[in-house]
């Protein structure tokens, strides 16, 4: 178990609906990623936040948006959802802003199947 | 921008016997590597890092690694493989970004250790 905890771990939805991932960090990083796995994508990073402010980004869909809230538990919306979006979202965390040599660690991640 | 490949889309190997994944780095700057571990229907799971020291790094469930810096390469080892070792491997190296910070994977090599 790393600690960092996803939820729903899988949905179901239809195109053109939006939905909503949840992450909560482990207990004391301030950071936060989002990363997406899809077959043909490998594993893309996909946003990060520090402390509740966004750090760096990635390939993320415009219909796609993160946020960090002040507890530093993290959602990841996705919204006019197609079925190219169908995919395991992970989330991750660390302690750190930047620091290159602590770890990061990763949820067991939320299976999002668009029908 | 920091990149890592994995030449090798799958690895059989017997029970028993050592086991070598491979992967190669291409990185401006000091390198920090990572190897993760997915299971079938699980998270990503953080199995060691190089950051500096010793080019022989231990990890859990008895891997080790070796970073080589004239072949820019960064191999994960085990002595004597089990079945329970089966499952998805990646590399990853620590890209920093202008404010932030993300880690880039290679394609993955699953691995396959029969009995």
């Amino acid at each position: 178990d790393s600690g960092v905890t996803q939820t729903p771990k899988h949905l179901i939805t239809a195109t053109g609906q939006r939905v909503t991932l949840r992450c909560s960090p482990r207990s004391g990083d301030l950071s936060v990623y989002w990363y997406q796995q899809s077959l043909d994508q490998g594993l893309q990073f996909l946003i990060q936040y520090y402390n509740g402010e966004e750090r760096a980004k990635g390939n993320i869909l415009e219909r796609f948006s993160a946020q960090q809230f002040p507890d530093l538990h993290s959602e990841l919306n996705l919204s006019s959802l197609e079925l190219g979006d169908s995919a395991l979202y992970f989330c991750a965390s660390s302690v750190a802003e930047v620091s290159t040599g602590n770890t990061i660690y990763f949820g067991e991640g939320s299976w999002l199947t668009v029908v | 921008a920091q990149s890592v490949a994995q030449p090798e889309d799958q690895v059989n190997v017997a029970e028993g016997n050592p086991l070598t994944v491979k992967c190669t780095y291409s990185v401006s700057g000091n390198p920090y590597l990572f190897w993760y571990v997915q299971y079938p229907n699980r998270g990503l799971q953080f199995l060691l890092k190089y950051i500096t020291g010793d080019n022989l790094v231990k990890g859990s469930y008895g891997f080790e690694a070796e970073f080589n810096k004239s072949q820019t390469s960064f191999h994960l080892k085990k002595p004597s493989a089990l079945v329970s070792d089966s499952a998805l491997y990646f590399c990853a190296v620590r890209d920093l970004m202008e404010y932030g910070n993300k880690l880039v994977f290679g394609a993955g090599t699953i691995l396959r250790v029969k009995s």
